[in-house]
């Protein structure tokens, strides 16, 4: 199985909402990734966990947390989101940390 | 700041012509990888050159690498209409802990 999946496809919320991002591999890779990427932009780094533990956080809002249950996991939990957070959320893994990474077809988030 | 700059920052070719994408880069790197994005979609990873390597082939794709330049270019031979896509630089820089993306080039192949 080469493939990162993420649930939802889709996600429209309201500023004080609560959601989660999911993303799930099984290709045993020990590095994985939470990027924001705007329309015609490169993806932005948010997030890197390398073994289960946060090793790199961008300095991303507090609005924004991530969480690692195993190494096949990653959420990212979304609270009090403002409008300007709507973009293409990314989730990707790789077998280790600079090596060629694989990505998740995105969660389109709107925030209204 | 982004590590990788592209150019052009938007291509448009027939299909069955080459398309050549420059990538620059600031300081020195372990590696530099190139990706594909069809809209609104993920990334796929297209191929990993590393900076002790000069030329690397898969398939229809060909990357160089000149570290004396920091400079990576990407070329597609023969195109396809399926080729239309955003293509991303992302280098890994020595010392560093991760990829640092270009902006990107929008390659559009017309039937």
């Amino acid at each position: 199985d080469t493939e990162v999946t993420q649930t939802p496809k889709h996600l429209v919320m309201g500023m004080t909402n609560k959601k989660s991002l999911k993303c799930e591999q099984h290709m045993g890779h020990r590095a994985m990734y939470w990027y924001k990427q705007k329309a015609k932009k490169p993806p932005e780094l948010m997030f890197v966990y390398s073994y289960e533990k946060l090793s790199i956080n961008e300095s991303v809002p507090s609005r924004f947390s991530p969480e690692c249950p195993n190494s096949s996991l990653l959420n990212l939990h979304l609270h009090a989101l403002q409008p300007e957070d709507s973009a293409l959320y990314l989730c990707a893994s790789s077998p280790l940390l600079l090596g060629e990474q694989y990505f998740g077809p995105g969660t389109r988030l709107t925030v209204t | 700041s982004q590590q990788g700059e592209e150019d052009p920052q938007a291509l448009s070719i027939q299909e069955g012509e080459n398309a050549t994408m420059n990538c620059s880069y600031k300081t020195s790197i372990n590696n530099l990888q190139w990706y594909r994005q069809n809209s609104g979609r993920g990334l796929v990873h297209l191929i990993l050159i590393r900076s002790n390597e000069r030329e690397k082939h898969s398939g229809r794709l060909r990357v160089t690498l000149d570290t004396s330049k920091k400079s990576s270019s990407l070329l597609i031979t023969a195109s396809r209409a399926a080729d239309t896509a955003s293509y991303f630089c992302a280098a890994s820089r020595v010392g560093g802990s991760r990829l640092t993306f270009g902006e990107g080039t929008q390659l559009t192949v017309n039937p």
